[in-house]
C-alpha cells in the first residue's frame, strides 16, 4: 500500500467547475510534488514544494493552483479547466534534498476528466 | 532540449527469461539516475538508482548499468516474472526535479 494518499481517485468536472485534488503523506517528507501524466506518456513535473514553500512551477497555467497547508498536505485547486487537462494527476513526496536520496514516493493518482 | 529517452516502447519476454530495458540520456553533466516501475492503475515505484561514480549496481533480481561514454543506462531483470509486467521509466535527478524518460512497456508471456 502506498504511503501517499490521494483523493479523489476519479473526478469528472465541467469547464466552469472549481474542484480540488488532495494529497497526504505521513513519512515526514519535506518535499512534495504534483505531476501530470497523460496516457502512455511519462509523468511531467508541474510543481515542487520544499518546506511548505513553492520552489518550482514548471510554467503551469494559472487554472492550476497548488497549495501546501502544512508539511503533510498538498492540494491542487482546479478552475476553468480545458478538456486537454484530462489526465492522471500524481502526487509524490521525498526527502527534502534529492541529491542525497532521490527516491520519490508516489500516490496512486487522481484521474481527472474535463467535459 | 535535453531529454531522457528510451530505445524501445515495448518489450515482450518469456517468463523466466532475462529482460533488458535501455535508456539514453543527452545531458552529459547528469550524475544521478533512477529506474521506476509503474503498474496499471498505480503511481511509479522506485526500483534502483545509480550515480555517475558507478558503472553497475545490483538489487534483488535487478541490475542497472551506466555507460557514461555513450550516455546510456540499462535495467536488467533476471528470471522475469508475470509480476514484472509494467511500464519502466528511467529518470534523471536534476536538483529538485526528477525528469522521466518516455517509458518501456514490459510484457511477460507465461
Amino acid at each position: 500500500d502506498t504511503e501517499v494518499t490521494q483523493t479523489p481517485k476519479h473526478l469528472v468536472m465541467g469547464m466552469t467547475n472549481k474542484k480540488s485534488l488532495k494529497c497526504e503523506q505521513h513519512m515526514g517528507h519535506r518535499a512534495m510534488y504534483w505531476y501530470k501524466q497523460k496516457a502512455k506518456k511519462p509523468p511531467e513535473l508541474m510543481f515542487v514544494y520544499s518546506y511548505e514553500k513553492l520552489s518550482i512551477n514548471e510554467s503551469v497555467p494559472s487554472r492550476f493552483s497548488p497549495e501546501c497547508p502544512n508539511s503533510s498536505l498538498l492540494n491542487l485547486h482546479l478552475h476553468a479547466l480545458q478538456p486537454e487537462d484530462s489526465a492522471l494527476y500524481l502526487c509524490a513526496s521525498s526527502q527534502a534534498n534529492l541529491v542525497v536520496t532521490g527516491e520519490l514516493f508516489f500516490g496512486e493518482g487522481s484521474r481527472l476528466t474535463v467535459l | 532540449g535535453e531529454s531522457v529517452g528510451l530505445h524501445l516502447p515495448t518489450l515482450s519476454v518469456q517468463e523466466g527469461d532475462n529482460s533488458i530495458i535501455n535508456c539514453a540520456y543527452s545531458n552529459s553533466a547528469s550524475d544521478y539516475f533512477i529506474w521506476y516501475k509503474q503498474e496499471s492503475g498505480k503511481g511509479p515505484q522506485f526500483i534502483i538508482d545509480i550515480r555517475s561514480n558507478m558503472d553497475k549496481r545490483q538489487g534483488q533480481r535487478v541490475t542497472v548499468l551506466l555507460n557514461k561514454t555513450v550516455k546510456h543506462l540499462s535495467l536488467q531483470i533476471a528470471a522475469t516474472q508475470p509480476g514484472d509486467s509494467a511500464v519502466y521509466f528511467c529518470a534523471e535527478i536534476r536538483g529538485f526535479k526528477t525528469i522521466f524518460g518516455a517509458g518501456t512497456r514490459l510484457f511477460v508471456k507465461a
